[in-house]
């Protein structure tokens, strides 16, 4: 069974551009995130997906960060207009459930700002 | 609001050496514990957990046991391997609330 995919892996932007990330999780998983890591930091919390509906958002910067999960599936995170800061590996993960104890990550997609 | 520190890296060890990463925690509650690896252009893998103290997680010659007394979760392993060689997490969970993370720490082994 296919593990949480991620795309792109890689991202090279120049700021003020706009930017997304996509993300599958595992079948079967209604819960879905979407972490930040910064460089030699642990993963913090954007937002948590309960199906379609967000949660837990009150970490994602609403100024420019926006998300979706339409169909309660796959999502997007989306960055515009991206700056300088926003360099960094952007995570998702899905589980089972929202007290499931295992979340499983897909592999990221580092962004580089220029 | 909940924390984990753990030990700054690079740890560099010889093959077959003893591994110990120090984990300890501040969390209102009881929180259940997690060890997280990330092996090089892969995901984050839940290694092993512990819900409750006095629990001992263990994988794959990992082992680690929850201590509520001194709030810590320290990672071992008996004898290193090269293929260990990652960055390992320490996490908590209280509830449903998010998964909090430490900084990571990175095990280079060497043969």
């Amino acid at each position: 069974e296919a593990g949480v995919v991620q795309s792109p892996r890689y991202k090279i932007i120049e700021k003020k551009q706009p930017v997304a990330f996509w993300c599958n999780p595992i079948s079967g998983h209604n819960t879905l995130y979407w972490y930040l890591q910064n460089l030699g930091q642990g993963p913090e919390l954007l937002i948590r997906y309960e199906n379609e509906e967000a949660v837990d958002d009150s970490q994602l910067p609403k100024d420019r960060f926006s998300a979706e999960r339409l169909k309660g599936v796959d999502s997007t995170l989306k960055i515009q207009p991206a700056e300088l800061g926003d360099s960094a590996v952007y995570l998702c993960a899905s589980s089972l459930g929202p007290s499931a104890h295992e979340q499983f990550f897909g592999p990221g997609t580092r962004l580089t700002v220029l | 609001g909940d924390s984990v520190t753990q030990m700054e890296g690079p740890v560099t060890l010889s093959e077959e050496a003893f591994l110990t990463i120090n984990c300890t925690y501040t969390a209102t509650g009881y929180p259940s514990l997690f060890w997280y690896v990330q092996y090089p252009g892969e995901g984050l893998q839940l290694l092993l957990k512990a819900t409750k103290a006095d629990d001992k997680g263990s994988n794959k010659g990992f082992e680690a046991t929850y201590r509520k007394e001194t709030t810590s979760f320290h990672l071992e392993k008996g004898s290193v391997q090269v293929s260990d060689s990652a960055v390992y997490f320490c996490a908590l969970r209280s509830g449903n609330t998010p998964l909090v993370f430490g900084k990571g720490t990175r095990l280079s082994v060497i043969a």
